[in-house]
């Protein structure tokens, strides 16, 4: 079974362009999350959605959106993009549901942007 | 809000010894899990291991095994027969799931583990 895929692999942009990445989750997984990790540090939770709903939100600027479609496949946008937006981003599927319930997140490769 | 933190930035170890990786946490919550993630240079993360707050019974996965103290808020990871494959950064994390909370993972700043031959 293929894995969490996400496109593009790297991308470059200059300030104040917007961007968008994109997630596809393992086949039955219908929760999928997005993350920043900046260089050096532990990854940062953007946004979480589930059956195409918002379930959570980190501390991240209005600037960040995302959806979830029908398909569970995910878009991550970015507008506005500033220097401190170069990082790695994460995108996770997980299965909610199952006896016993089970709430592993499996991670794409990531996309890495760098916003010059 | 909670927190993870990762103490050791860097360690070393010999082929085929065991190393211990180090994590604490900090919740109010008693329903959670904790999770360890590898990410080698290939940036993919990779789960190693889970523990549900609630077993008492520490996780193990082959030569991956913790040791989760509840009261101290501790959950270490211990790597038995390190192999060289085993080099990457390696990454605490801890979820809480109460009702209608999104499973968001909260990651520690992670140790770069080196095994050398």
């Amino acid at each position: 079974d293929a894995g969490v895929t996400q496109s593009p692999t790297h991308l470059i942009k200059t300030r104040g362009q917007h961007v968008t990445l994109r997630c596809s989750p393992i086949s039955g997984h219908k929760s999928v999350s997005w993350y920043q990790q900046v260089l050096g540090q532990g990854p940062q939770f953007i946004f979480q959605y589930y059956e195409k709903e918002e379930r959570g939100r980190g501390n991240f600027p209005d600037r960040f959106s995302a959806r979830q479609f029908p398909n569970y496949s995910s878009e991550l946008n970015v507008n506005a993009l500033l220097l401190g937006d170069s990082a790695l981003y994460l995108c996770a599927s997980s299965f909610v549901g199952g006896r016993p319930r089970t709430y592993e997140q499996y991670f794409g490769p990531g996309t890495r942007l760098t916003v010059t | 809000a909670q927190t993870v933190t990762q103490s050791q930035p860097e360690m070393s170890v010999q082929e085929a010894e065991t190393v211990t990786l180090s994590c604490t946490y900090d919740t109010s919550e008693s329903n959670y899990y904790l999770f360890w993630y590898k990410q080698p240079p290939s940036r993919q993360m990779i789960l190693v291991i889970r523990q549900e707050a609630y077993k008492q019974q520490n996780a193990t996965e082959n030569r991956f095994s913790v040791n989760f103290q509840k009261a101290a808020k501790s959950f270490s990871l211990k790597i038995s027969d390190s192999q060289l494959g085993d080099t990457a950064m390696y990454f605490c994390a801890f979820m809480e799931f109460s009702s209608g909370s999104a499973r968001q993972l909260t990651f520690g700043s992670g140790t770069q583990l080196t095994v050398l031959p």
